[in-house]
């Protein structure tokens, strides 16, 4: 069981370019979570997904931000032309939907510079 | 108004101290309660589950009032190992798993 895995565990990106963050979910579940976590800051939630469908994307910022969770492989969460403001930890949790049981992964440490 | 409230600390302690942490959350609809371990750098991990009964895990204890939305987490004989953020965390009033965290609070046991 090799728990939720995240990559890259970091990534820098200039201003301007496309980041995209990968969370593989723990085996057999099939709800992932996106939160980010700025310096100083507690995690904000961004958006959740079940396999081919988002169901809560309201912690999403309007414009660049898009995920996608979709039949086969990981989860992806893309930010188009990033600026320095996307600098964070960007965590992905899973649980099985039974119950608040999250796991979380290690995070991907975006900077943009 | 954050959702919900800490104080970041941090709280300098030497090992051996009993030390309190609290809470304070702002959406009465809130269901389930938690206290997160971060530390520097890591992902969050569940610490404990919060019930209004109260409840204990070796030399943790979590208490929820319902009424004063009011969450809490006691340590007792604090450990060099706790040292860490201690974050708080609500579930929303949607029943879509998503989980309300708090900024934490930051916890340093000094030997």
């Amino acid at each position: 069981n090799a728990g939720v895995m995240q990559n890259p565990r970091h990534l820098v990106r200039r201003r301007g370019q496309e980041a995209r963050l990968r969370c593989s979910p723990m085996k057999g579940h099939s709800h992932v979570y996106w939160y980010r976590q700025l310096p100083e800051e507690g995690l904000k939630f961004m958006v959740y997904l079940q396999k081919e469908n988002i169901i809560d994307e309201s912690g999403m910022p309007k414009e660049r931000f898009s995920a996608e969770f979709p039949k086969e492989g990981p989860s992806i969460l893309r930010i188009q032309q990033v600026v320095r403001g996307d600098s964070a930890a960007y965590f992905c949790a899973s649980s099985s939907g039974q119950d608040y049981g999250y796991t979380f992964g290690s995070g991907t440490r975006l900077t943009v510079v | 108004r954050k959702e919900v409230e800490q104080d970041p600390g941090p709280f300098n302690v030497p090992e051996g101290a009993t030390v309190a942490f609290n809470c304070t959350y702002s959406n009465s609809a809130s269901q389930s309660f938690f206290w997160y371990r971060q530390d520097c750098r890591k992902e969050p991990k569940l610490l404990m589950s919060v019930y209004s009964s109260g409840n204990e895990d070796g030399r943790f204890t979590a208490q929820l009032n319902r009424a004063s939305q009011y969450i809490s987490l006691l340590i007792r004989d604090s450990k060099l190992s706790d040292s860490a953020t201690y974050l708080c965390v609500v579930t929303g009033s949607s029943n879509t798993g998503k989980l309300i965290f708090g900024q934490g609070t930051t916890l340093q046991v000094k030997p």
